[in-house]
C-alpha cells in the first residue's frame, strides 16, 4: 500500500464547474499537508500549504484536511481553463521537513 | 529576479555517459532537495543538502551524486550505473518557513 493515494484522474470539467480532488493517506502521524499545481513540462508550485485539521482558503481554492479519516481535499471554485494542471498533494511530519510524501498527481482539464 | 534556475531544460545522454543537472538559487535558502518525476509516480527524493557541504541519500540515491560547495548551487550527477535515467528531474529548496519550492525542471532523456 502506498503511503499516500490520489486519484490519477483524468479529470474533465466544464468552466464554472467546481473541481474536487482528494488524496487518503496511511500515516496518522502527518501534520502538514500540501497542494502543488504543476503545469505541463514545468516544476510544482505550492498553492496551499496547511496545518493540521481544518479548512483553508485561498482566493477560488479551499484546502480541507480531516485527520481522523487521513482525508485531504482540494477545491477550485469558478474552474478557468487556466485551472488546467496536474495537482499533486503532499504532507509531511514536520515543518520544514526534508522528507514529503507526494500522491501520483490528479491531471485535471477545464474546458471552456 | 529571486528564485531556482535549472539547467539545461532538455538533456540526451548516451548510453554510459555521466551527464551532471545544474541547480542554482539565490534565495539564500539553507535547504536544497532532487527529485525525480516519472508519469504516474510521486516525486521521489534522490538526494538532500541541509547546510554548505553536507547532504544525504533519499530513497533512490543509487546512481546518482551530488555536491554542495556553494549554498546558491547543488548539482546533480546521473552516472552510468543508473540503468533508467529517463525522468524529469526537479530541485527544490527550502527556506526554513514552511515547505519546499521547486524549480522548472531539467527532461533527461537516454539515447
Amino acid at each position: 500500500q502506498k503511503e499516500v493515494e490520489q486519484d490519477p484522474g483524468p479529470l474533465s470539467v466544464p468552466e464554472g464547474a467546481i473541481v474536487s480532488l482528494n488524496c487518503t493517506y496511511s500515516n496518522s502521524a502527518f501534520q502538514y499537508f500540501m497542494w502543488y499545481r504543476q503545469y505541463s513540462r514545468k516544476g510544482p508550485e505550492l498553492l496551499m500549504y496547511t496545518y493540521s485539521s481544518g479548512n483553508k482558503e485561498d482566493g477560488r481554492f479551499t484546502a480541507q484536511v480531516d485527520k481522523s479519516s487521513k482525508y485531504i481535499s482540494l477545491f477550485i471554485r469558478d474552474s478557468q481553463p487556466s485551472d488546467s494542471a496536474t495537482y499533486l498533494c503532499a504532507m509531511s511530519l514536520r515543518s520544514n521537513d526534508y522528507k514529503l510524501s507526494f500522491g501520483a498527481g490528479t491531471t485535471v482539464t477545464v474546458r471552456a | 529576479d529571486g528564485g531556482i534556475t535549472q539547467s539545461p531544460k532538455y538533456l540526451f545522454r548516451k548510453e554510459g555517459q555521466n551527464v551532471t543537472l545544474s541547480c542554482e538559487q539565490n534565495l539564500n535558502h539553507d535547504a536544497m532537495y532532487w527529485y525525480r518525476q516519472d508519469p504516474g509516480q510521486g516525486l521521489r527524493l534522490i538526494y538532500y543538502s541541509q547546510i554548505v557541504n553536507d547532504f544525504q541519500k533519499g530513497d533512490i540515491a543509487e546512481g546518482y551524486s551530488v555536491s554542495r560547495e556553494k549554498k546558491e548551487s547543488f548539482p546533480l550527477t546521473v552516472t552510468s550505473a543508473q540503468k533508467n535515467p529517463t525522468a524529469f528531474y526537479l530541485c527544490a529548496t527550502n527556506g526554513g518557513v514552511d515547505t519546499q519550492y521547486f524549480g522548472p525542471g531539467t527532461r533527461l532523456t537516454v539515447l
